[in-house]
């Protein structure tokens, strides 16, 4: 089956630092998605790409994928206490519907 | 903002009972997911269905799981003789269109088996 890999597995940062976690498929896919969950809490959208190379932002989060449409990235700027969570990237490849989540990047925000 | 309602928040059971796990999707949703996340592990694809039957499962998804809508409104995940590998949090997440769509995911259903 398809693998959806992230890293790292876990990331502490002190508040203020920045923080990335990777997404890669052994795959090219159709689009991308990444996900927050908090702890005991369930996954939340954050925001969607579709094409080769495309870049996103959202206040202190930039979203990129990559050009040959088989990895992403998450970058946090400045990590603030309310950005613990895992965050996962979910997948889809052409000719299904179904989302495959990568393995997650637990992060930890040291006050 | 719509939610995705599920029941129950938590079950106990114990090896070999049935369980059925329900979810309430979001009114315009037309797409259902039932996804699994043992604990402190990644969020695992069961199964996918849209238009009252499945469109997608995974190796996970075996004999002993099935999903129905028998009324409409809920989507119901059962399992029929559950194993000690069962215990997980279960999520239900709808989506409004296939593919590129967002997953609104429910908060979830904690499964203990004894």
């Amino acid at each position: 089956g398809q693998q959806v890999m992230q890293i790292p597995q876990y990331q502490h940062v002190q508040e203020g630092e920045d923080f990335t976690t990777y997404c890669n498929s052994s795959t090219t896919l159709s689009n991308i998605q990444w996900y927050k969950q908090r702890p005991g809490g369930h996954p939340v959208f954050l925001i969607q790409l579709v094409k080769s190379g495309e870049v996103k932002k959202q206040k202190r989060l930039t979203f990129q994928f990559g050009e040959a449409k088989k990895n992403s990235s998450l970058h946090i700027t400045a990590t603030q206490t309310t950005d613990v969570g895992t965050y996962f990237c979910a997948v889809t490849t052409s000719g299904t519907y179904k989302y495959i989540f990568g393995t997650g990047t637990r992060l930890k925000v040291l006050a | 903002e719509p939610e995705v309602t599920q029941t129950p928040s938590h079950q106990v059971t114990q090896m070999g009972q049935e369980v059925i796990l329900r979810c309430v999707p979001i009114s315009n949703h037309l797409y259902f997911y039932w996804y699994r996340q043992i604990l402190g592990q990644k969020v695992e694809f069961l199964v996918s269905f849209y238009n009252n039957e499945i469109s997608e499962k995974s190796e996970i998804f075996d004999d002993q799981f099935s999903v129905e809508r028998p009324d409409g409104s809920n989507f119901t995940l059962k399992i029929r003789s559950t194993k000690l590998e069962d215990s997980a949090m279960y999520f239900c997440a709808t989506a409004s269109g296939p593919g590129a769509n967002v997953l609104t995911f429910g908060a979830g259903s904690r499964l203990t088996v004894l």
